[in-house]
């Protein structure tokens, strides 16, 4: 088992939906969790980050963190084609000791 | 601010070449990551650097692959000798705390011919 599993998609929503994109991870303590943004041929770009249960806005954003299920998810509302890319969740332990990335999900906004 | 820089950007270069990957991470950050990305693999962490000290390098593929951090503002990644299978995107990251998110350099794009 994958310590960050993510959909790899790809995942098409039309403009102006809400895309949800989902995470889970196994390790039950982890403390931080991150999602980045990253367009083809580009780095990875942090967008979100989130560190308690519940939901934590940013614009169009939004993190859902549920610690008891062990999964993290976004939520991007009004969705542009220019939110097409891959989006990668990170997860890290809760001694800043392991660092886990997803192996991401494509997101593809059609006009 | 200066985010984080690596160099070169591309490098192409033949099988049992020495390649020599660097980084500058942003000023202030005490942890330092390299990663590689592949269609096939996803990202990888290879190892990271606290305080300029290696901590886990356990991601590092083999005796091939080597990282130094000398100082806080400097790291390189040495690939000796290089194998096509080693073409891939290099990413050096760098976070101002272990909990904190890191940002991550623009990459090098190396393939092994």
């Amino acid at each position: 088992q994958k310590e960050v599993e993510q959909n790899s998609g790809p995942l098409s929503v039309p403009e102006g939906a809400i895309a949800s994109l989902n995470c889970t991870y196994s390790d039950r303590v982890s403390q931080s969790f991150f999602w980045y943004r990253q367009y083809s041929g580009k780095s990875p770009e942090l967008i979100m980050s989130i560190y308690s249960n519940g939901d934590k806005e940013d614009g169009r954003f939004t993190a859902q963190l549920n610690k008891a299920s062990q999964y993290v998810s976004l939520l991007i509302r009004d969705s542009q084609p220019s939110d097409s890319a891959t989006y990668l969740c990170a997860v890290i332990s809760d001694n800043f000791n392991k660092f886990y990335f997803g192996s991401g999900t494509k997101l593809n906004v059609k006009p | 601010d200066a985010g984080v820089i690596q160099s070169p950007r591309h490098e192409v270069t033949e099988m049992g070449q020495e390649v020599t990957l660097r980084c500058k991470p942003i000023s202030g950050h005490d942890y330092l990551f390299w990663y590689r990305q592949t269609m096939m693999r996803g990202l990888e962490l290879l190892i990271y650097f606290n305080n300029n000290v290696p901590i886990d390098d356990s991601g590092m593929p083999e005796d091939r692959f080597s990282a130094k951090m000398p100082n806080a503002s400097f790291s390189t990644l040495k690939i000796q000798p290089s194998e096509p299978r080693d073409s891939a995107v290099y990413f050096c990251a760098s976070s101002f705390r272990g909990g904190e998110p890191q940002h991550f350099g623009d990459g090098t794009r190396l393939s092994i011919l």
